[in-house]
């Protein structure tokens, strides 16, 4: 089944310790990108990539950081988790740049 | 920066109805719209799509029109199911094809 996996779904975390997001695609997809949705605010980019060890800032890349050495995977990393990323990411991949994003299940994350 | 809105936050329409959801949009040089749902605890689901050359897309039970004279895009549900209960979202490409902008959503309820 073609679809864009993340993990964990849900993750309770402390201030300042080191967390990743994995988001992973089995659609061969070049373009991949990361979304917070936070309520009243909609959905708002964090990063993306157009292809492998492509990447650049969104609109909110502050505190967080993504790699993409292979097609598949665009981890999310946040190196010093504070609690205003306390939010629902959303990864989401598209054959190429500009066409419509899949998107996957979602992680909730909080940040206390 | 970009704006998309949306009318109406939240909707609610008898079963067997048709919904009608709309969007304006500000970026008159965007060319490529996307009607998203979401359902509660997943992500964005791609509905239907349409670019700047149509004004109008059908597909199963659903309509998109676009009036790029008004910058103004609706979403079209023909007999509305529960099934349907979700969160949607238009989004927008705007003139930056790495991104898309996204409406914060409006919440259809459907009752039976």
């Amino acid at each position: 089944e073609a679809q864009v996996t993340q993990n964990p779904r849900y993750l309770i975390t402390v201030t300042g310790k080191k967390l990743t997001v994995t988001c992973s695609q089995n659609m061969n997809h070049e373009y991949m990108s990361w979304y917070r949705q936070d309520p009243g605010l909609g959905l708002r980019q964090i990063y993306y990539s157009m292809n492998v060890e492509v990447t650049d800032k969104g609109d909110v890349p502050e505190g967080y950081k993504v790699s993409r050495k292979e097609k598949r995977n665009f981890p999310l990393i946040l190196e010093s988790p504070s609690p205003n990323q306390t939010s629902l990411y959303f990864c989401a991949s598209s054959l190429v740049r500009g066409e419509k994003l899949f998107f996957g299940s979602g992680t909730q994350l909080s940040v206390l | 920066g970009e704006s998309v809105g949306l009318h109406l936050p939240t909707l609610s329409v008898q079963e067997g109805d048709n919904s009608i959801i709309n969007c304006a949009y500000s970026n008159s040089a965007s060319d490529y719209f996307i009607w998203y749902k979401q359902e509660s605890g997943k992500g964005p689901q791609f509905i239907i799509d349409i670019r700047s050359n149509m004004d109008k897309r059908q597909g199963q039970r659903v309509t998109v029109l676009l009036n790029k004279t008004v910058k103004h895009l609706s979403l079209q549900i023909a007999a509305t199911q529960p099934g349907d209960s979700a969160v949607y979202f238009c989004a927008e490409n705007g003139n930056n094809f790495n991104k898309f902008y996204f409406g914060s959503g409006t919440k259809l309820n459907v009752k039976p």
